[in-house]
C-alpha cells in the first residue's frame, strides 16, 4: 500500500530556533498534502493544505509566517516551525493524497516536537 | 461548522468481546464518513468508509453504518483480538470540503 514517511519522528529544540519537518510519499506522487496538529487527547486539527507547485492554503487561526509549508515536488512537503516557542510543542502529522484518487489520504506516522 | 464527537476512551476489553465505539457528527448536507485506525508507532490508516446514508462500510471484521436519522456512524466488531489494540478516529469530509474533520480518537486495549 501507499506509504508516507515523516522525518524526524522526534525533535527537541530550544525556544527561538526553527525546526523543519519533512513529509515524503514513498511510492506514489502526491498532488496534495495536508498538515495536521494534534494536542494530547484532542482531535487532529488541520493546519494547511498544500498542492504541489503552489502556495499552501492555511486554516483560520494558523499563522502562515510561523508555519512555513513548501510542497516543491510531488513526493515531498516540508513544514518549518519558525522561532519555535513552548506552546508550539505538539504532534505534527502529514497526509498525502495521490492525484485522481478522490478522497483517499495516506498518513505519516507523525513528528513529536518539544520546544524547551 | 462541521464536527465529530466520539466516545471517550480508553476502552478495555478481553479478547473475543464485542466492540462498539460511538461516533456522532454535525454537518450540513451529506458528508462522507470514515473510521481511521492508528496502530502504535504507525500513521493513521483508513479502516472503512461510507459515502451516503444507509451505506455500511466494512473491513477486517469491523463495520459501521451511516445513519443520517441519528447522525451516527458507530464502529462495531463482533469479536476483538489483541491485534486490534490501537487508537480509532472517526472523521467526516463535508460535501463542499476537501479536508477531513476528526474526532478526538478512542484508545482500544484488548487483553488475552
Amino acid at each position: 500500500g501507499a506509504v508516507v514517511s515523516q522525518h524526524p519522528s522526534w525533535v527537541i529544540c530550544k525556544s527561538g530556533t526553527s525546526v523543519k519537518i519533512e513529509c515524503r510519499s514513498l511510492d506514489f506522487q502526491a498532488t496534495t498534502m495536508f498538515w495536521y496538529r494534534q494536542f494530547p487527547k484532542q482531535s487532529l486539527m488541520l493546519m494547511a493544505t498544500s498542492n504541489e507547485g503552489s502556495k499552501a492554503t492555511y486554516e483560520q487561526g494558523v499563522e502562515k509566517d510561523k508555519f512555513l509549508i513548501n510542497h516543491a515536488s510531488l513526493t515531498l512537503s516540508t513544514l518549518t516551525v519558525t522561532s519555535a516557542h513552548p506552546e508550539d510543542s505538539s504532534f505534527y502529522i502529514c497526509s498525502a493524497r495521490p492525484g485522481g484518487t478522490g478522497e483517499t489520504q495516506y498518513f505519516g506516522p507523525g513528528t513529536r516536537l518539544l520546544v524547551l | 461548522g462541521d464536527s465529530v464527537t466520539q466516545m471517550e476512551g480508553p476502552v478495555t476489553l478481553s479478547e473475543e468481546a464485542f466492540l462498539t465505539i460511538n461516533c456522532t457528527y454535525t454537518a450540513t448536507g451529506y458528508p462522507s464518513l470514515f473510521w481511521y485506525v492508528q496502530y502504535p508507532g504507525e500513521g493513521l490508516q483508513l479502516l472503512l468508509k461510507a459515502t451516503k446514508a444507509d451505506d455500511k462500510g466494512s473491513n477486517k471484521g469491523f463495520e459501521a453504518t451511516y445513519r443520517k436519522e441519528t447522525t451516527s456512524f458507530h464502529l462495531e466488531k463482533g469479536s476483538v483480538q489483541v491485534s486490534d489494540s490501537a487508537v480509532y478516529f472517526c472523521a467526516l469530509k463535508g460535501q463542499a470540503g476537501t479536508a477531513l474533520i476528526f474526532g478526538k480518537g478512542t484508545t482500544l486495549s484488548v487483553s488475552s
